[in-house]
């Protein structure tokens, strides 16, 4: 099953902007996920989103972070007010058949200076 | 979900069997075990998942144990490209599960 796509491939903000990061899905999905890999560190879950709702958030998810699905295809993550600490790697993934797998896309590097 | 106990790093000459094990000995009755590998920065890539039964799929061979108390990955004919940082995860189904990443086990195969 292939995965999603994401863009752009690397963004970069200064501290305090706004930034969307958009996941793309290849076809008809319902579920989608976000997880985020600081350099170096484990890759974390963020949020997950089904039928244009949150389903579950950790506590890495808060006020500045949001989730929608503006146009019923893509599935954005917004970040109202970076900080340097929000230099990561994005993923965003879809969910399988079954509930069983998720397939991640390649990520958006997310550089703030 | 259930901790996994995965070793920090192995090698493997090029064209060998790569055989990557993992402890999950708090696993639950209805809990899959999954892996996924990452190469360098990319998205984690979906290798193999199963509950009971030993699997086998185009990338890899899942082995579990009949307690299910550990399971074992296997790279039939490792290449260069197969090195990578591979995660063991133990998840319950459903759509609302996300997935807990480890550290993984850094496998480098050699030429």
């Amino acid at each position: 099953e292939p995965e999603v796509t994401q863009t752009p491939s690397h963004q970069v903000t200064q501290m305090g902007q706004e930034v969307i990061l958009r996941c793309v899905p290849i076809s008809n999905h319902l579920y989608f996920y976000w997880y985020r890999q600081i350099l170096g560190q484990k890759v974390e879950f963020l949020v997950s989103f089904y039928n244009n709702e949150i389903s579950e958030k950790s506590e890495i998810f808060d006020d500045q972070f949001s989730v929608e699905r503006p146009d019923g295809s893509n599935f954005t993550l917004k970040i109202r007010s970076t900080k340097l600490e929000d230099s990561a790697m994005y993923f965003c993934a879809r969910g399988g058949q079954g509930g069983l797998e998720q397939y991640f896309g390649p990520g958006t590097r997310l550089t703030v200076t | 979900d259930a901790k996994t106990t995965q070793p920090t790093s192995m090698d493997c000459a090029e064209g060998r069997a790569a055989n990557l094990p993992c402890n999950h000995s708090t696993i639950s009755g209805n809990e899959y075990v999954y892996w996924y590998r990452q190469i360098h920065s990319q998205g984690p890539q979906y290798i193999i998942h199963g509950l009971k039964n030993n699997e086998t799929n185009e990338m890899a061979s899942l082995i579990i144990t009949e307690d299910r108390k550990s399971s074992t990955l296997i790279l039939p004919h490792a290449t260069l490209r197969d090195t990578a940082v591979y995660y063991c995860i133990v998840r319950a189904p459903g759509y609302g599960q996300n997935f807990v990443f480890g550290p993984g086990t850094r496998l480098s195969v050699l030429p």
